[in-house]
């Protein structure tokens, strides 16, 4: 079945430092990618998303590219702030059928000031 | 502003008790989603509906059933809980059955503890 690979964390990274969250995919067909963010005591919410390969989704200084070839979408940002404290979650909806989201474990980032 | 609302945000409940997760969602949206959220498992979805009265499991819904008798309304079962029940319960939703994507969007969550 579908699933999604990203380490839990947490990353610790002082503040105007360089983000790097790994994801990498498994799918059939050609799924869309997405960058759900939990920020403390709310709900998930869209962060930026790609529908076909080489998509670059970007949205609040964050970017993430659809890599097909290596089955990868990948986060970074190149100079976080404290209020990016949050838990970031990759996720794919497999092509067709209903609005299913497979969703991964979630990375916990802790900026410091 | 899309606004997906929870019932209570923190619950505690005993074994063996019937509990009701309550969802509402003020946006007109087909499709509505429950999930829990565990450490070390990210999201899990339990059950989802893309219309009234419709229901289709997700990848865990054994000791689960749903409920959506209004469009704006989907509730989550726990006909009998146990400790293993225990757990952080996300509801969302989101417009459009099939299509492109649609994006979903995110009650604040329910921290249920099963005593």
């Amino acid at each position: 079945g579908d699933s999604v690979t990203q380490m839990e964390g947490p990353v610790t990274l002082s503040e105007e430092a360089f983000l790097t969250i790994n994801c990498t995919y498994t799918a059939t067909g050609y799924p869309s990618l997405f960058w759900y963010v939990q920020y403390p005591g709310e709900g998930l919410q869209l962060l930026l998303k790609a529908t076909k390969a080489d998509d670059k989704g970007s949205n609040k200084g964050f970017e993430a590219t659809y890599r097909k070839e290596t089955t990868s979408f990948h986060l970074e940002k190149g100079s976080v702030q404290v209020s990016d404290s949050a838990v970031y979650f990759c996720a794919l909806r497999a092509s067709g059928g209903y609005q299913k989201v497979t969703f991964g474990i979630g990375t916990k980032l802790q900026v410091i000031p | 502003d899309v606004k997906v609302t929870q019932s209570s945000r923190y619950l505690v409940k005993r074994t063996g008790e019937k509990v009701f997760l309550e969802c509402v969602q003020d946006m007109d949206h087909e499709n509505m989603f429950w999930y829990r959220q565990d450490p070390g498992l990210g999201l899990r979805l339990i059950y989802f509906s893309y219309d009234v009265k419709m229901k289709e499991k997700g990848d865990i819904p054994e000791g689960y059933s749903v409920s959506r008798e209004k469009k704006e309304r989907f509730s989550l079962i726990l006909e009998s809980a146990s400790t293993n029940q225990t757990s952080m319960y996300l509801c969302a939703s989101s417009l459009y059955r099939t299509g492109s994507y649609n994006e979903q969007f995110f009650g604040p969550g329910t921290r249920l503890t099963v005593l």
